[in-house]
């Protein structure tokens, strides 16, 4: 079966613009969570969504907001990009909430904020 | 907030040799995962454990609730195992999945 898809791949975008990733989660699962890696912080929860409503948010500013639609396809948006949201974006899927079915990965959106 | 610390930070290792990778954390959990990264940035999760031992192949992790720390062991390490290996915790009153720096591995033919 598909994997956990990941769109774009790759992107660069200019301080003070808006982007918007998308993850679409393996058919069935229901939740998407969504991570931030960077060299300096390593890998931090951004939030988690399950039957279009966030249920966890971790400690990242109201720039980072994203939404879950009906399909489970997943989507999070950036707001007034800083050089420092450069990162690798990663999502993944699970079967319910919390993470306890386990998760499966996405290959990751890289921005790169110029 | 849960601390999670991993150790070592980088290993280095001849092909055939036995493997530990160390993670501890601070606050009890509901669960606490491998995960091995790969150059490229793809993440595969490896286990998931809630107690005691699990095995997959030439992977076998090990969990102490009481002690609050996991390990993750490969037998007959290969080239191919070469990878980042990250340890998350699930719950312990954090939201969503807390990592560790991770340990960076490689493995020499």
């Amino acid at each position: 079966k598909a994997g956990v898809t990941q769109t774009p791949r790759y992107l660069i975008k200019t301080r003070g613009q808006q982007v918007t990733l998308s993850c679409s989660p393996i058919s069935g699962h229901r939740s998407v969570s969504w991570y931030q890696q960077t060299p300096g912080q390593g890998l931090q929860f951004l939030f988690e969504y399950f039957s279009e409503t966030q249920r966890n948010k971790g400690n990242f500013p109201g720039r980072f907001s994203g939404r879950q639609f009906s399909n489970s396809r997943s989507e999070m948006n950036v707001s007034t990009l800083e050089l420092g949201d450069s990162a690798l974006y990663l999502c993944a899927s699970s079967l319910g909430a919390g993470g306890n079915y386990g998760y499966t990965f996405g290959s990751g959106t890289r921005l790169t904020v110029v | 907030k849960n601390e999670v610390e991993q150790s070592p930070q980088n290993l280095t290792a001849q092909e055939g040799e036995f493997i530990t990778i160390n993670c501890s954390y601070s606050v009890g959990i509901s669960a606490l995962h491998w995960l091995q990264q790969h150059p490229g940035g793809g993440i595969v999760s490896l286990f998931m454990l809630s107690s005691g031992k699990k095995k997959h192949g030439r992977l076998i992790a090990t969990i102490n609730i009481q002690e609050k720390h996991s390990s993750l062991h490969i037998t007959a390490s290969h080239p191919r195992d070469s990878a980042v290996y990250i340890c998350a915790v699930e719950g312990g009153g954090a939201d969503g999945l807390t990592f560790g720096k991770g340990t960076h591995l490689i493995i020499q033919p």
